[in-house]
Protein backbone atom coordinates (compact mmCIF):
# COMPACT_ATOMS: atom_id res chain seq x y z
CA UNK A 1 0.00 0.00 0.00
CA UNK A 2 1.29 3.17 -0.62
CA UNK A 3 1.01 6.64 1.44
CA UNK A 4 1.46 9.86 1.51
CA UNK A 5 2.27 12.12 4.43
CA UNK A 6 1.85 15.74 4.48
CA UNK A 7 2.85 17.01 7.77
CA UNK A 8 2.17 20.92 7.33
CA UNK A 9 -1.34 22.21 7.49
CA UNK A 10 -0.71 25.75 6.67
CA UNK A 11 2.12 27.69 5.67
CA UNK A 12 2.68 31.55 5.38
CA UNK A 13 5.34 32.86 3.32
CA UNK A 14 6.21 36.59 2.39
CA UNK A 15 5.63 37.64 -1.28
CA UNK A 16 9.40 37.13 -3.18
CA UNK A 17 10.02 35.01 -0.63
CA UNK A 18 10.94 30.98 -1.54
CA UNK A 19 8.87 28.50 0.39
CA UNK A 20 9.42 24.73 0.83
CA UNK A 21 6.45 21.86 1.54
CA UNK A 22 7.46 18.96 2.78
CA UNK A 23 5.70 15.53 1.60
CA UNK A 24 6.71 11.81 2.70
CA UNK A 25 6.35 8.61 0.69
CA UNK A 26 6.17 5.06 1.57
CA UNK A 27 5.77 2.42 -1.22
CA UNK A 28 7.32 -0.98 -1.48
CA UNK A 29 7.00 -0.46 -5.48
CA UNK A 30 10.29 -0.36 -6.66
CA UNK A 31 9.33 2.32 -9.62
CA UNK A 32 6.97 5.31 -8.91
CA UNK A 33 6.31 8.57 -9.60
CA UNK A 34 5.34 11.68 -7.38
CA UNK A 35 3.57 14.35 -8.14
CA UNK A 36 2.63 17.96 -6.85
CA UNK A 37 -1.12 19.70 -7.56
CA UNK A 38 -2.37 22.96 -6.79
CA UNK A 39 -6.13 23.62 -5.71
CA UNK A 40 -7.00 27.40 -5.46
CA UNK A 41 -10.05 27.95 -3.75
CA UNK A 42 -11.94 28.03 -7.01
CA UNK A 43 -11.20 24.11 -6.61
CA UNK A 44 -10.05 22.91 -9.69
CA UNK A 45 -6.55 20.18 -9.32
CA UNK A 46 -3.99 22.09 -11.34
CA UNK A 47 -1.00 19.99 -12.35
CA UNK A 48 2.72 21.55 -11.38
CA UNK A 49 5.29 19.01 -11.23
CA UNK A 50 6.35 15.42 -11.95
CA UNK A 51 9.50 13.61 -10.83
CA UNK A 52 9.97 9.79 -11.62
CA UNK A 53 11.67 7.20 -9.07
CA UNK A 54 14.18 6.81 -11.48
CA UNK A 55 14.75 10.00 -12.77
CA UNK A 56 18.78 11.47 -12.21
CA UNK A 57 17.91 15.11 -11.64
CA UNK A 58 15.30 16.47 -9.50
CA UNK A 59 12.30 17.77 -11.45
CA UNK A 60 11.93 21.87 -12.52
CA UNK A 61 9.14 23.89 -13.72
CA UNK A 62 9.58 27.32 -13.51
CA UNK A 63 9.40 28.72 -10.38
CA UNK A 64 8.87 25.03 -9.09
CA UNK A 65 11.12 22.30 -8.07
CA UNK A 66 11.20 18.83 -6.40
CA UNK A 67 13.86 17.85 -3.98
CA UNK A 68 13.81 14.32 -4.55
CA UNK A 69 15.68 12.48 -1.61
CA UNK A 70 14.91 8.96 -2.68
CA UNK A 71 16.66 7.54 0.58
CA UNK A 72 14.61 9.65 2.77
CA UNK A 73 11.29 8.66 0.82
CA UNK A 74 11.15 12.77 0.41
CA UNK A 75 9.76 14.75 -2.04
CA UNK A 76 9.47 18.37 -1.11
CA UNK A 77 8.40 21.37 -3.48
CA UNK A 78 9.93 24.38 -3.50
CA UNK A 79 8.31 27.54 -4.54
CA UNK A 80 10.82 30.56 -5.06
CA UNK A 81 9.50 34.10 -5.79
CA UNK A 82 6.58 33.48 -3.92
CA UNK A 83 3.55 35.42 -5.47
CA UNK A 84 0.09 36.46 -4.08
CA UNK A 85 -1.41 34.31 -6.42
CA UNK A 86 0.35 31.11 -5.06
CA UNK A 87 -2.07 30.89 -2.20
CA UNK A 88 -4.03 27.75 -2.41
CA UNK A 89 -3.83 24.75 -1.42
CA UNK A 90 -1.13 22.17 -2.08
CA UNK A 91 -1.46 18.72 -2.61
CA UNK A 92 1.95 15.59 -3.15
CA UNK A 93 0.39 12.58 -4.83
CA UNK A 94 1.98 9.30 -5.74
CA UNK A 95 1.07 6.89 -8.52
CA UNK A 96 2.89 3.15 -8.36
CA UNK A 97 3.95 1.86 -11.73
CA UNK A 98 1.95 -1.61 -10.58
CA UNK A 99 -1.42 -0.36 -10.63
CA UNK A 100 -3.84 0.70 -12.76
CA UNK A 101 -1.92 3.77 -12.20
CA UNK A 102 -4.11 5.74 -9.54
CA UNK A 103 -3.04 8.63 -7.48
CA UNK A 104 -2.49 8.76 -4.03
CA UNK A 105 -2.90 11.73 -2.29
CA UNK A 106 -1.62 13.53 0.95
CA UNK A 107 -3.85 15.56 2.72
CA UNK A 108 -2.61 18.69 1.67
CA UNK A 109 -0.85 21.98 2.58
CA UNK A 110 -2.51 25.32 2.48
CA UNK A 111 0.06 27.96 1.93
CA UNK A 112 -0.82 31.74 2.38
CA UNK A 113 1.14 34.35 0.77
CA UNK A 114 1.32 37.42 2.47
CA UNK A 115 2.53 40.93 1.48
CA UNK B 1 -4.22 23.86 -24.85
CA UNK B 2 -6.65 20.58 -24.46
CA UNK B 3 -8.56 20.24 -21.34
CA UNK B 4 -10.60 17.79 -19.04
CA UNK B 5 -14.26 19.40 -19.18
CA UNK B 6 -16.82 18.44 -16.53
CA UNK B 7 -20.71 18.95 -16.53
CA UNK B 8 -22.36 20.25 -14.22
CA UNK B 9 -20.14 22.63 -12.52
CA UNK B 10 -22.73 22.38 -9.21
CA UNK B 11 -25.57 19.64 -8.83
CA UNK B 12 -27.86 20.01 -6.07
CA UNK B 13 -30.07 16.62 -5.37
CA UNK B 14 -32.95 15.36 -3.08
CA UNK B 15 -31.52 11.87 -0.95
CA UNK B 16 -32.71 9.48 -2.71
CA UNK B 17 -32.23 10.14 -6.46
CA UNK B 18 -30.04 9.52 -9.35
CA UNK B 19 -27.48 11.62 -10.20
CA UNK B 20 -25.21 11.41 -13.55
CA UNK B 21 -21.92 13.47 -13.33
CA UNK B 22 -20.25 14.07 -17.33
CA UNK B 23 -16.59 14.22 -17.98
CA UNK B 24 -15.16 14.71 -21.53
CA UNK B 25 -11.67 13.69 -21.24
CA UNK B 26 -9.10 15.14 -23.51
CA UNK B 27 -9.16 13.73 -26.65
CA UNK B 28 -6.40 11.47 -26.98
CA UNK B 29 -6.27 10.25 -23.69
CA UNK B 30 -6.74 6.56 -22.93
CA UNK B 31 -7.06 6.18 -19.43
CA UNK B 32 -10.04 7.66 -17.25
CA UNK B 33 -10.49 8.52 -13.70
CA UNK B 34 -12.80 9.66 -11.13
CA UNK B 35 -11.33 10.89 -7.79
CA UNK B 36 -13.80 12.69 -4.93
CA UNK B 37 -12.86 15.06 -2.42
CA UNK B 38 -14.97 15.68 0.67
CA UNK B 39 -15.24 19.05 1.98
CA UNK B 40 -11.92 20.14 3.52
CA UNK B 41 -10.68 16.44 3.12
CA UNK B 42 -7.69 14.95 0.81
CA UNK B 43 -8.62 14.06 -3.31
CA UNK B 44 -9.53 9.94 -2.89
CA UNK B 45 -9.58 7.57 -5.85
CA UNK B 46 -12.93 5.98 -6.67
CA UNK B 47 -12.38 4.54 -10.46
CA UNK B 48 -10.08 3.95 -13.46
CA UNK B 49 -11.29 3.05 -16.74
CA UNK B 50 -9.26 1.38 -19.62
CA UNK B 51 -10.80 -0.07 -23.18
CA UNK B 52 -13.96 -0.08 -21.94
CA UNK B 53 -14.16 -1.54 -18.63
CA UNK B 54 -13.24 -0.60 -15.17
CA UNK B 55 -9.61 -1.57 -14.50
CA UNK B 56 -9.77 -0.69 -10.76
CA UNK B 57 -11.77 0.74 -7.92
CA UNK B 58 -11.65 1.58 -4.78
CA UNK B 59 -13.90 0.36 -1.49
CA UNK B 60 -16.07 3.80 -2.00
CA UNK B 61 -17.06 2.65 -5.20
CA UNK B 62 -20.05 0.11 -4.13
CA UNK B 63 -22.85 -1.20 -6.26
CA UNK B 64 -24.55 2.49 -6.18
CA UNK B 65 -21.63 3.83 -8.08
CA UNK B 66 -21.60 2.75 -11.70
CA UNK B 67 -19.09 4.25 -14.77
CA UNK B 68 -19.85 4.29 -18.63
CA UNK B 69 -18.13 5.61 -22.05
CA UNK B 70 -21.22 6.09 -23.89
CA UNK B 71 -19.53 7.60 -26.87
CA UNK B 72 -16.29 8.81 -28.15
CA UNK B 73 -16.38 11.37 -26.21
CA UNK B 74 -17.86 11.11 -22.84
CA UNK B 75 -17.18 9.68 -19.37
CA UNK B 76 -19.97 9.59 -16.98
CA UNK B 77 -20.30 8.98 -13.18
CA UNK B 78 -23.61 7.67 -12.12
CA UNK B 79 -24.90 7.44 -8.62
CA UNK B 80 -27.85 5.81 -8.80
CA UNK B 81 -29.47 6.33 -4.76
CA UNK B 82 -27.53 9.68 -3.26
CA UNK B 83 -26.84 9.66 0.24
CA UNK B 84 -26.10 12.65 2.54
CA UNK B 85 -22.22 11.31 2.72
CA UNK B 86 -21.70 11.30 -1.37
CA UNK B 87 -21.76 15.39 -0.70
CA UNK B 88 -18.00 15.92 -2.38
CA UNK B 89 -16.56 17.62 -4.65
CA UNK B 90 -15.67 15.42 -7.76
CA UNK B 91 -13.25 14.89 -9.94
CA UNK B 92 -12.50 13.44 -13.32
CA UNK B 93 -9.10 12.92 -14.67
CA UNK B 94 -7.86 11.68 -17.92
CA UNK B 95 -3.98 10.65 -19.22
CA UNK B 96 -2.29 9.21 -22.36
CA UNK B 97 -0.22 6.47 -21.98
CA UNK B 98 2.49 4.98 -20.25
CA UNK B 99 2.26 5.25 -15.93
CA UNK B 100 4.21 8.12 -15.33
CA UNK B 101 1.87 10.30 -17.50
CA UNK B 102 0.50 13.37 -15.87
CA UNK B 103 -3.28 12.89 -14.89
CA UNK B 104 -4.95 15.77 -15.98
CA UNK B 105 -8.32 17.02 -13.99
CA UNK B 106 -10.75 18.69 -14.78
CA UNK B 107 -12.72 21.67 -12.74
CA UNK B 108 -14.67 19.19 -10.67
CA UNK B 109 -18.74 18.77 -9.73
CA UNK B 110 -19.47 20.03 -6.22
CA UNK B 111 -22.37 17.43 -5.51
CA UNK B 112 -24.67 18.35 -2.67
CA UNK B 113 -27.10 15.85 -1.23
CA UNK B 114 -29.97 17.82 0.60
Amino acid sequence: AQKITQTQPGMFVQEKEAVTLDCTYDTSDPSYGLFWYKQPSSGEMIFLIYQGSYDQQNATEGRYSLNFQKARKSANLVISASQLGDSAMYFCAMISTGTASKLTFGTGTRLQVTL
Amino acid sequence: EPEVTQTPSHQVTQMGQEVILRCVPISNHLYFYWYRQILGQKVEFLVSFYNNEISEKSEIFDDQFSVERPDGSNFTLKIRSTKLEDSAMYFCASRKEGTGDTQYFGPGTRLTVL
